[in-house]
């Protein structure tokens, strides 16, 4: 699976939208982009994913640019509950291959008052 | 049940005592998945399950560590001779099919003393 780069630490005012870059300059054609958080003494917990489209749902949007090779993840309107360390992932999505979400460093999210 | 279900929550054992962990999946997921996240570090794969295909074991640090399935239900973590090096969250995840968005339980935090 390919590596993702992410940088290590954000902050964002509550209100305000979160915008998560990720950079997967060594993407295949066959990789999603995968979004996932792990809120401080809890388990990952999966946002969002997409292939080359730009997908949204109820907790967040993600935008792959033309190229596939980074991405952002955009948290509209950020509250304190979305203090975090979200991971970017890329993975491998067709059936019979090797399936393991490989976790790297992240982003740690700060939202402040 | 409603979300991926681990226990104990806590166990603290004494170095060289064998310990088990649980986990029970989503009803209907055919791929589960075990990680390690030690304090302050990103997560471990350590192997994963999928159908009756043989496991992933690739990520098992040690040969101290196995891990079994039954079906697609209930899959156990044991350690053996645990070690203090073994202190850890131990995280468990299922999901529908290989290749599909994972969801995580809250953990097994495992301390060795």
């Amino acid at each position: 699976d390919a590596k993702t780069t992410q940088p290590p630490s954000m902050d964002c005012a509550e209100g305000r939208a979160a915008n998560l870059p990720c950079n997967h300059s060594t993407i295949s054609g066959n990789e999603y982009v995968y979004w996932y958080r792990q809120i401080h003494s809890q388990g990952p917990q999966y946002i969002i994913h997409g292939l080359k489209n730009n997908e949204t749902n109820e907790m967040a949007s993600l935008i792959i640019t033309e190229d596939r090779k980074s991405s952002t993840l955009i948290l509209p309107h950020a509250t304190l509950r979305d203090t975090a360390v979200y991971y970017c992932i890329v993975r491998v999505a067709s059936t019979g291959t090797a399936s393991k979400l490989t976790f790297g460093t992240g982003t740690r999210l700060q939202v402040t008052l | 049940g409603a979300g991926v279900s681990q226990s104990p929550s806590n166990k603290v054992t004494e170095k060289g005592k064998d310990v088990e962990l649980r986990c029970d999946p989503i009803s209907g997921h055919t791929a589960l998945y075990w990680y390690r996240q030690r304090l302050g570090q990103g997560l471990e794969f350590l192997i994963y399950f999928q159908g009756n295909s043989a496991p992933d074991k690739s990520g098992l640090p040690s040969d101290r560590f196995s891990a079994e399935r039954t079906g697609e239900s209930v899959s156990t973590l044991t350690i053996q001779r645990t070690q203090q090096e073994d202190s850890a969250v131990y995280l468990c995840a299922s999901s529908r099919h290989l290749n599909t968005e994972a969801f995580f339980g809250q953990g097994t935090r495992l301390t060795v003393v």
